[in-house]
């Protein structure tokens, strides 16, 4: 099973500042990784897909970069809303696993 | 507009056994794969289970392997996971979830299913 790490467990960001978010791979996922938005009582929300695309209707503040074992989520200039938990997901190798989540709170 | 709604979570005893539903409407349900996910309270996601669009191909995390059984009925469009030997730690909100080649594009609100004597 591949783990998926991510960092930091907790990121305390002040609105309009740019956040980065870590997701590692135990081994070689390629380029088949998702990034998830979670607000609380919320299902899941699909943001980048495939490592960098964004999925339909996500705002150009969230990018996503990186192949293999290292991947980024970037929040370019945190709004409001932004503040969430987010999740990696490879889906390169089964069983398909998650990222423990990264949660942002503001700072 | 697409839209997933799991019902049948309920509280059981431990070793007992619960089907869970995924009613889906808003796209042509038989092409694409559909997974179940899970949260337990507080926690993270886990993946629990996908069926391939025909529901020839299914695969399972090893914490469920044996246990539970995904299907799916295309002519009603629904999703169905059942779930035997149940454990408290299978405690959790189950959530139906469609794939976009392995990335999941759309989740329903999840069911709870609570595991406990």
């Amino acid at each position: 099973e591949i783990v998926m790490t991510q960092s930091p467990a907790t990121l305390s960001v002040s609105p309009g500042e740019r956040a980065t978010l870590s997701c590692r791979a135990s081994q070689s996922v390629n380029s088949k990784l998702a990034w998830y938005q979670q607000k609380p009582g919320q299902a899941p929300r699909l943001l980048i897909y495939g490592a960098s695309t964004r999925a339909t209707d996500i705002p150009a503040r969230f990018s996503g970069s990186g192949s293999g074992t290292e991947f980024t989520l970037t929040i370019s200039s945190l709004q409001s809303e932004d503040f969430a938990v987010y999740y990696c997901q490879q889906y390169n190798n089964w069983p398909r696993t998650f990222g423990q989540g990264t949660k942002t709170e503001i700072k | 507009e697409v839209q997933l709604l799991e019902s049948g979570g309920d509280l059981v005893q431990p070793g007992g056994s619960l089907r869970l539903s995924c009613a889906a409407s808003g796209f042509t349900f038989s092409s694409f794969g559909m997974a179940w996910v899970r949260q337990a309270p507080g926690k993270g996601l886990e993946w629990v289970s996908v069926i391939t669009g025909s529901g020839g191909t299914t695969y399972y995390a090893d914490s469920v392997k044996g246990r539970f059984a995904i299907s799916r009925d295309n002519s009603k469009n629904t999703l169905y996971l059942q779930m035997n030997s149940l454990r408290a730690e299978d405690t959790a909100i189950y959530s139906c979830a469609r794939s976009l080649n392995g990335a999941y594009d759309y989740w329903g609100q999840g069911t709870l299913v609570t595991v406990s004597s």
